[in-house]
């Protein structure tokens, strides 16, 4: 079956320390989203890219970095410049016609240590 | 600025008593309105969308609809298995990101 998997389900990070969260799907789906969802609150953009070596800053960009360098794959790294990274990450994706709605994994819970 | 709002926060129903959860909207030209389902530790699942005034779309037993201003997620007869948080989320013709409502959890109890 056609999806996305987001991997670990769950990540605990330490002090000073980057983590990346995977994302990886077999939808063929050209653009590919970074979300980040707290308690009471809807999801925000960390970063998108539509297309492969190309990806730009959503709301909520500080702290985070990706690289796209496969249309599959589109890898997160929360690095130590986030200060409050608690929280549930969420990535989607679409096919080259965003009016489509956006596919999500199951997320990747990330804790601090 | 664009901005979505959803009600109530939580609902909590019987099973099988029909109730409505709201999501007003401002958005700078509508491209779509989109309808997901979350259960607890899991992503967003589509449900709808809907593109323009005085539409509607059906699934089971739910039912979408859309005016220039909110759109209405219509439970009929729920029953247990209905109980998930319901997101709404629109996307604006000038960005094509998706802005997302803090969502309405809903509990049916038997």
């Amino acid at each position: 079956d056609g999806g996305i998997t987001q991997s670990p389900k769950y990540l605990f990070r330490k002090e000073g320390q980057n983590v990346t969260l995977s994302c990886e799907q077999n939808l063929n789906h050209d653009a590919m989203y970074w979300y980040r969802q707290d308690p009471g609150q809807g999801l925000r953009l960390i970063y998108y890219s539509q297309i492969v070596n190309d990806f730009q800053k959503g709301d909520i960009a500080e702290g985070y970095s990706v690289s796209r360098e496969k249309k599959e794959s589109f890898p997160l790294t929360v690095t130590s410049a986030q200060k409050n990274p608690t929280a549930f990450y969420l990535c989607a994706s679409t096919p080259i016609d965003l009016t489509q709605p956006q596919h999500f994994g199951d997320g990747t819970r990330l804790s601090i240590l | 600025e664009d901005q979505v709002t959803q009600s109530p926060e939580a609902l909590r129903l019987q099973e099988g008593e029909s109730s409505s959860l709201n999501c007003s909207y401002t958005v700078s030209g509508l491209r779509g309105l989109f309808w997901y389902r979350q259960d607890p530790g899991k992503g967003p699942e589509f449900l709808f969308t809907l593109y323009s005034a005085g539409e509607e779309k059906e699934k089971e037993r739910l039912k979408a609809t859309l005016t220039k201003k909110e759109s209405f997620l219509h439970i009929t007869a729920p029953k247990p298995e209905d109980s998930a948080t319901y997101l709404c989320a629109v996307q604006a013709y000038n960005t094509g990101k998706l802005i997302f409502g803090q969502g309405t959890t809903l509990q049916v109890k038997p």
